[in-house]
């Protein structure tokens, strides 16, 4: 079945650090691949998309390419602040069905 | 404010009682979900809801009951409720699956 592997975190960082939180999914077929945050105490939110191979996706200094030769989608930030502490997942879909996570990566960010 | 709602923020209750959680979304999203996840933060899916017809319906133990009266909401019901039930609840809605999700806060349970 599909699924999502990321690295383990958690991943501390001090503010003004370069980011990676690598992923790599396991799918047949062209899926769309997204990345979540959850802040402390909250929801998910969707932080950014991409729907095709090559595509990038970008949101709030995040960025993140769907490379289907290598079936990875890395998420990606040149400068972390403190607020963007926060719980890190990477998802796919496919076909319409159901959105699959993978099992999220802590990230803490030092002043 | 558009969003996806979902009631109670928090629920404590013993071992055996029956609970349910509401949904509620004003999106006008065809498609509503209700995941679980653990302590480990680790996201499962449990349903899936397209214009209130039940589309999927993951290993979830017949405890487990949700009910879409109308395509805005998806409530669950849970019976019997059992220790290993205390995780966090969320609801989210999509109008296609390849825009992503909308999910609501989160209702935590906890089952004592």
């Amino acid at each position: 079945g599909d699924s999502v592997t990321q690295m383990e975190g958690p991943v501390t960082l001090s503010e003004e650090a370069f980011l990676t939180i690598n992923c790599t999914y396991t799918a047949t077929g062209y899926p769309s691949l997204f990345w979540y945050v959850q802040y402390p105490g909250e929801g998910l939110q969707l932080l950014l998309k991409a729907t095709k191979a090559d595509d990038k996706g970008s949101n709030k200094g995040f960025e993140a390419t769907y490379r289907k030769e290598t079936t990875s989608f890395h998420l990606e930030k040149g400068s972390v602040q403190v607020s963007d502490s926060a719980v890190y997942f990477c998802a796919l879909t496919r076909y319409g069905n159901k959105l699959v996570f993978g099992a999220g990566t802590i990230l803490r960010v030092k002043s | 404010d558009t969003a996806v709602s979902q009631t109670p923020k928090y629920l404590v209750t013993q071992m055996g009682n029956d609970k349910s959680i509401k949904c509620e979304q004003n999106l006008g999203h065809d498609t509503m979900y209700w995941y679980k996840q653990d302590s480990k933060k680790f996201l499962k899916i449990m349903f899936s809801y397209n214009n209130k017809e039940l589309i999927i319906n993951e290993t979830v133990p017949n405890r487990f009951s949700p009910k879409s009266p109308d395509k805005a909401h998806l409530n669950l019901h849970i019976n019997s409720l059992e220790l290993g039930d205390s995780a966090v609840y969320f609801c989210a809605s999509s109008p296609r699956t390849d825009h992503g999700y909308t999910f609501g806060s989160g209702t935590r349970l906890t089952v004592v």
